[in-house]
């Protein structure tokens, strides 16, 4: 069961370059989610996808943009980074929108640094 | 809007010890509530939920929590600590975006030592 994937792991980046975070479930559920996670901030929603077609603004969307391409894929763009997105991003999704006590399942993260 | 409050960001036992993370929670409905563990280098995994009915909720791993609502708490125990405990727990509510979907919000984590 490969359940969230996320693509690549690691990625060092230039202030300025551009670059998409990708991330695939097979869980076939409808909720897709990316957060970032800073030490002692916890994990922060940046956007999130409540069904296929539609995308919408979490709690720090500034410097970010997102594509749900179809069911499956979420992905995350930053088009310039800067040193304060140095991060670890996750991306989780869950299985029916508008339902509370669904639980989020997340991926293992990419670990991005910006020089 | 609903907030988590974990008290305590380093929190060390040792081997055999009682394991207590704390965790509490502002929601003017009722709330849901989760823990996951996050162990090095790995994401999130959900160790247990409450959403209604029973207030001790049992998770993987021997872990339990208890939902009192008097106190708008969700405290993490387990009776005896194992090396293979040491993580970083996150306490989390659910809030639903009218209907649309539903977003977790986190804690800023505890990470738990746990000594030998």
């Amino acid at each position: 069961n490969a359940g969230v994937t996320q693509t690549p792991k690691f990625q060092v980046l230039k202030t300025g370059q551009s670059m998409t975070l990708q991330c695939a479930q097979d869980m076939n559920h409808n909720s897709m989610y990316w957060y970032r996670q800073d030490p002692g901030m916890g994990l922060r929603l940046i956007y999130y996808s409540a069904s296929e077609g539609t995308t919408d603004k979490g709690e720090v969307p500034n410097g970010y943009n997102v594509s749900r391409l179809n069911k499956r894929e979420f992905s995350l763009r930053l088009e310039s980074a800067a040193p304060s997105q140095t991060s670890v991003y996750f991306c989780a999704s869950s299985r029916r929108a508008g339902q509370v006590n669904q639980p989020q399942h997340f991926g293992d993260g990419t670990r991005l640094s910006i020089l | 809007a609903q907030s988590v409050t974990q008290l305590g960001s380093h929190v060390s036992v040792s081997e055999g010890a009682l394991v207590l993370l704390r965790c509490n929670y502002s929601s003017s409905v009722p709330p849901y509530l989760f823990w996951y563990v996050q162990y090095p280098n790995q994401g999130l995994q959900l160790l247990l939920k409450y959403t209604t009915g029973a207030t001790l909720v049992k998770g993987i791993n021997g872990f339990e929590a208890e939902f009192k609502k008097s106190e708008t708490s969700f405290h993490l125990t387990k009776p005896s600590a194992h090396m293979s405990d040491a993580a970083e727990y996150f306490c989390a509510v659910s809030e639903n975006y009218g209907g649309a979907t539903n977003k977790l919000i986190f804690g800023t984590g505890t990470l738990l030592a746990v000594q030998p």
